[in-house]
């Protein structure tokens, strides 16, 4: 069975530019969450989705942060326009729902902002 | 204070020492608790649930005490392939919040 799907893996854009990050959760999940990590502050829960709806974005860090799920089977986040200090792994997780805590996660998109 | 606090490590030890893990968390309506496990460059998977009465899986196991907010995580007899940094988590009220991990090397 697939997992999460995250595309692209790496990008480096020059700041100002726009980045959109693309996830594909698991068929059936029906709870999506985009996380930032990064060395300083670990993993950061950004924004997430429930039946397609976003439920908490007050982890999303300013306006330049946006994030919508169409679909059941996509989500995107974008950075317009990003800065060096959005450099970070983006990770999209998704997961069933209930009490287990489990979260699947994709493998990251690891964004450098020069 | 942080809502998930752990000692970052590094925890640098031997092939077949015991090695403890803890965890502190701020909100008392925490309603359940986890460790993943993230290796280099890799995403964070669920390593296991953690219950009120204590939980062991093989080599693992977890604790949790309610009363004083705290988890821990002890692994016996640990393996190279142990090597990776330990992740907490706990969930309020549907939010899973991280801690930012404990990394654990193992040497031979």
């Amino acid at each position: 069975d697939a997992g999460v799907i995250q595309s692209p893996r790496h990008e480096v854009t020059e700041m100002g530019q726009e980045v959109t990050l693309r996830c594909k959760p698991i068929s059936g999940h029906n709870s999506l969450f985009w996380y930032r990590q990064t060395m300083m502050r670990g993993l950061e829960l950004l924004i997430y989705f429930n039946n397609n709806v976003p439920i908490d974005d007050s982890g999303m860090p300013e306006d330049r942060f946006s994030a919508k799920m169409p679909n059941a089977s996509f989500s995107t986040l974008k950075i317009q326009p990003s800065e060096p200090r959005d450099s970070a792994v983006y990770f999209c997780a998704s997961s069933s729902g209930g009490s287990t805590g489990e979260l699947f996660f994709g493998e990251g998109s690891r964004l450098t902002v020069l | 204070r942080k809502e998930v606090e752990q000692d970052p490590g590094p925890f640098n030890v031997p092939e077949g020492a015991t090695v403890a893990f803890n965890c502190t968390y701020s909100n008392s309506a925490s309603q359940s608790f986890f460790w993943y496990r993230q290796d280099c460059r890799k995403e964070p998977k669920l390593l296991m649930s953690v219950y009120s009465s204590g939980n062991e899986d093989g080599r693992f196991t977890a604790q949790l005490n309610r009363a004083s907010q705290y988890i821990s995580l002890l692994i016996r007899d640990s393996k190279l392939s142990d090597s990776a940094t330990y992740l907490c988590v706990v969930n309020l009220q549907g939010n899973l919040i991280f801690g930012k991990g404990t990394k654990l090397s193992v040497k031979p």
